[in-house]
């Protein structure tokens, strides 16, 4: 397992449009985040899921995001009828329980236009 | 509510200098405090954190120590590499579970020859 791997590394897409994003954590991890990192920002928590349950959504993710964990692996983020101020960074990263010891994927840079 | 404030960049730095990345923070209770680390084109990684005051974190000559009564958290190292040159992120979680992180803006180091 090389890590938390993320797809598509880029995505362009034209305002009103829906987007999906992967994120395919360390397989023995049971926990998994979304962040969002706008440019020379600090990434700000999006949604943390432990096993298959969403346990916690920040205000940030207004009702045109939507993520899920299925099966308590991998993950998706989608972002339906996009705007430009969703443009950004999405991070995703995992751990095995707390304690800070996450592992961030390479993130989805999303452009919109 | 909780936050990181971080000082600003970019910093530029001869090789072998002396490196001090300022990060103070607001939290209620005892956070953790972390730093962060991107390198060009990679994800996050955890350099080095200290869950309670008083304690050092160190990792790969960088130090930092969690003083509760300044409640900062500076970033240390006595003599930078060119390999150094990358984005820190100082970050608090508002327990030892790492739920959830709150970043600063980040700090970019280029280390020149």
């Amino acid at each position: 397992d090389t890590g938390v791997s993320q797809n598509p590394r880029h995505k362009i897409t034209k305002r009103g449009q829906n987007v999906t994003f992967r994120c395919d954590p360390i397989s023995e991890h049971n926990r998994l985040y979304w962040y969002r990192q706008t440019l020379g920002q600090g990434p700000e928590f999006l949604t943390y899921f432990q096993n298959e349950a969403q346990l916690e959504k920040s205000r940030l993710l207004s009702d045109r995001f939507s993520a899920e964990r299925p099966k308590g692996s991998f993950s998706t983020l989608e972002i339906q009828r996009t705007e430009q101020g969703d443009s950004a960074m999405y991070l995703c990263a995992s751990s095995l329980g707390g304690s800070g010891g996450y592992t961030f994927g390479s993130g989805t840079r999303l452009t919109v236009v | 509510g909780d936050s990181v404030t971080q000082m600003e960049g970019p910093v530029t730095l001869s090789e072998e200098a002396f490196l001090t990345i300022n990060c103070t923070y607001t939290a209620t209770g005892y956070p953790s405090l972390f730093w962060y680390v991107q390198y060009p084109g990679e994800g996050l990684q955890l350099l080095l954190k200290a869950t309670k005051a008083d304690d050092k974190g160190s990792n790969k000559g960088f130090e930092a120590t969690y003083r509760k009564e300044t409640t900062s958290f500076h970033l240390e190292k006595g003599s930078v590499q060119v390999s150094d040159s990358a984005v820190y992120f100082c970050a608090l979680s508002r327990d030892d579970t790492g739920n959830q992180f709150y970043f600063g803006t980040g700090t970019s180091l280029t280390v020149i020859p």
